[in-house]
């Protein structure tokens, strides 16, 4: 199975700073890298799929890179309504996994 | 709108069954995979199973494997899962998702059924 680390597990910024998220995988899954964002309470809901293309609807203060084995969340500029918790997954294997999770909180 | 609901869960002793169900609408069904991934209170995400859009190819992760079933039908815009053997372990917000195209890799979960909670307990 295909291991995928989140890094932090858990961040505190505050309104308006830069955060970034990285996910390793444990081996090459190429661009086949997907996150997600769930509020409190909530389903989680998809935000960036094949590692930099933001889903419809999705501000832009959010973008992802990478590829290979190392990726990045970002969130340019960080709002109230981004308290959540992220989590990357890849679609390249069967399982396909998720990382362990990034609670992000306002400061 | 593209949407999901899922139904049935609720509370069961250790080695009973529950048959979850998701209701799809707003989107050519039999085109997509779909998929179940379940949480446990408090913990992360882990994938289920997969059922691809033809229903011809169907995957689950090893710890479910041999006492789940997923199946579709096309007919009414639904897919189910059927758990056996159930176990503590199993406790659990069950989510139905779409997936982004009929196969079971290569692509992405969009959108999240609400989810619905299973609490294996005696």
């Amino acid at each position: 199975d295909v291991q995928m680390t989140q890094s932090p597990s858990s961040l505190s910024a505050s309104i308006g700073d830069r955060v970034t998220i990285t996910c390793r995988a444990s081996q090459n899954i190429y661009r086949y890298l997907n996150w997600y964002q769930q509020k409190p309470g909530k389903a989680p809901t998809l935000l960036i799929y094949e590692a930099s293309t933001l889903q419809s609807g999705v501000p832009s203060t959010f973008s992802g890179s990478g590829s290979g084995t190392e990726f990045t969340l970002t969130i340019s500029s960080l709002q109230p309504g981004d308290l959540a918790t992220y989590y990357c997954q890849q679609s390249y294997n069967i399982p396909t996994t998720f990382g362990g999770g990034t609670k992000v909180e306002i400061k | 709108e593209v949407q999901v609901l899922e139904s049935g869960g609720g509370l069961v002793q250790p080695g009973g069954s529950l048959r979850l169900s998701c209701a799809a609408s707003g989107f050519t069904f039999s085109n997509y995979a779909m998929s179940w991934v379940r949480q446990a209170p408090g913990k992360g995400l882990e994938w289920v199973s997969v059922i691809s859009g033809s229903g011809g190819s169907r995957y689950y992760a090893d710890s479910v494997k041999g006492r789940f079933t997923i199946s579709r039908d096309d007919s009414k815009n639904m897919v189910y899962l059927q758990m056996n053997s159930l176990r503590a372990e199993d406790t659990a917000v069950y989510y139905c998702i779409k997936k982004s195209d009929s196969g079971w890799q290569y692509n992405w979960f969009d959108p999240w059924g609400q989810g619905t909670l299973v609490t294996v307990s005696s």
